[in-house]
């Protein structure tokens, strides 16, 4: 069965410092999202993706966020300098149907933790 | 704007105890209603759906009917397993018409043998 893939699954990394998380969406989907979940808390969205731009974005997706497709597969959210509230998970999601139809499939999550 | 309510956690029950978990909104329209499920460790798992009123989406043994005149999603499930245990999001598509899909904060549901 086709799945979202995530890397890295987990990730330290020193305050300041620039983090990306990768993931890979399903193959013909065409609808992306970024979400986080701090430790115990809810799943934000962050942002939203559609034909190479962004579609919707969040208030937490300031200037330190970037999203890319750079090659047709893979799916990337960049963090240009971290800091200490961006611990968290990360998930990213996909959909083949869209806006407002059919379901969002989400990768494991990758764990961001800054130091 | 939209927003998801879920009863607050944890929910503690003994196995083969009838689960109910609350799940209401506010939302512009009818939006597509969702149940996601999260095991420990693990990422966000479709549990199941419904996309118009009246609807009851059903899965493993859950339940859930669209309530469009009490704007409700709960989720039940008449009796519950130990391998239930895990964290349990209502959720809904936006309305600004992206696919986004907003969260309740969560319900942790831990069934005891």
């Amino acid at each position: 069965e086709p799945e979202v893939t995530q890397t890295p699954s987990h990730q330290v990394t020193q305050m300041g410092q620039e983090v990306i998380l990768r993931c890979v969406p399903i193959s013909n989907h065409l609808y992306f999202y970024w979400y986080r979940q701090i430790l115990g808390q809810k799943v934000e969205f962050l942002v939203s993706f559609y034909n190479n731009e962004i579609s919707e974005k969040s208030e937490i997706f300031d200037d330190q966020f970037s999203v890319e497709r750079p090659d047709g597969s893979n799916f990337t959210l960049k963090i240009r300098s971290t800091k200490l509230e961006d611990s968290a998970m990360y998930f990213c999601a996909s959909k083949r149907t869209g806006p407002n139809t059919g379901e969002l499939f989400f990768g494991e999550g990758s764990r961001l933790t800054v130091l | 704007g939209d927003s998801v309510t879920q009863m607050e956690g944890p929910v503690t029950l003994s196995e083969e105890a009838f689960l109910t978990i609350n799940c209401t909104y506010t939302a512009t329209g009818y939006p597509s209603l969702f149940w996601y499920v999260q095991y420990p460790g693990e990422g966000l798992q479709l549990l199941l759906k419904a996309t118009k009123a009246d609807d009851k989406g059903s899965n493993k043994g859950f339940e859930a009917t669209y309530r469009k005149e009490t704007t409700s999603f709960h989720l039940e499930k008449g009796s519950v397993q130990v391998s239930d245990s895990a964290v349990y999001f209502c959720a809904l598509f936006g309305s600004s018409n992206t696919g986004k899909l907003i969260f309740g904060q969560g319900t942790t549901l831990q069934v005891k043998p």
